[in-house]
């Protein structure tokens, strides 16, 4: 399989605080890569759809003034949680496309106090 | 858009036996559909997937089948062993797997009885 990884792996940080989140394809370039979360015992959301060298595409009802996403490259995708609240608190899950099968990182637990 | 449920919730099942979660989605277009295991605290881990021009596919101890008629899809597993136990999730995507994101389903927390 592919190899993903994600920088932090948790963070904590007081409400109103910005949070970057790195997401890497590790052995391969990836030019689709997806954010998603997770809340506890649930399942994983689709937050948006990031493309190298273009605009990110959010899903219906996330704000993309709050959760920005920069594809800058081939082997990273950050996002950035702007003004943090408690209610943001979750595991933020990126996953990169290789030969058209979605590889999922170990994930970012995020608590805002 | 796409809607996929997902049962049982929990499945507990002894050693050694078979298990088997079952899937439906909602979108006829949807075309590649993929099982993955999540451990406590970690990131999803692939196990198998399988697209809509094959109705079953093994890989050595797991299977997933596909009835694209009926829009549903399950997971097999067999000679159950006590590092199956995981939260298996199921998904659907109208893409060929890399293109569009997925949609998920609730998951099914597989408890292996030692």
């Amino acid at each position: 399989g592919a190899v993903v990884s994600q920088h932090p792996s948790w963070v904590i940080c007081k409400s109103g605080t910005s949070v970057k989140i790195e997401c890497r394809s590790l052995d391969f370039q990836a030019t689709t890569m997806f954010w998603y979360r997770q809340f506890p015992k649930q399942s994983l959301m689709l937050m948006a759809t990031s493309n190298e060298g273009s605009k990110a595409t959010y899903e219906q009802g996330v704000e993309k003034d709050k959760f920005l996403i920069n594809h800058a490259s081939l082997t990273l995708s950050t996002l950035t949680v702007t003004s943090a609240h408690p209610e943001d608190s979750s595991f933020y899950i990126c996953s990169a496309t290789r030969e058209e099968t979605q590889y999922f990182g170990p994930g970012t637990r995020l608590l805002v106090l | 858009g796409e809607n996929v449920e997902q049962h049982p919730s929990t499945l507990s099942v002894q050693e050694g036996d078979s298990a088997v979660i079952k899937c439906t989605y909602s979108d006829s277009a949807s075309n590649y559909f993929p099982w993955y295991k999540q451990e406590l605290g970690k990131g999803p881990q692939l196990i198998i997937d399988i697209r809509s021009n094959v109705g079953e596919k093994k890989d050595q101890r797991i299977a997933v089948t596909l009835n694209k008629t009926a829009k549903h899809f399950s997971l097999h597993i067999t000679e159950t062993q006590p590092e199956d136990s995981a939260v298996y999730f199921c998904a659907a995507s109208i893409g060929r797997g890399g293109a569009d994101g997925l949609t998920f389903g609730k998951g099914t927390h597989l408890i292996i009885q030692p």
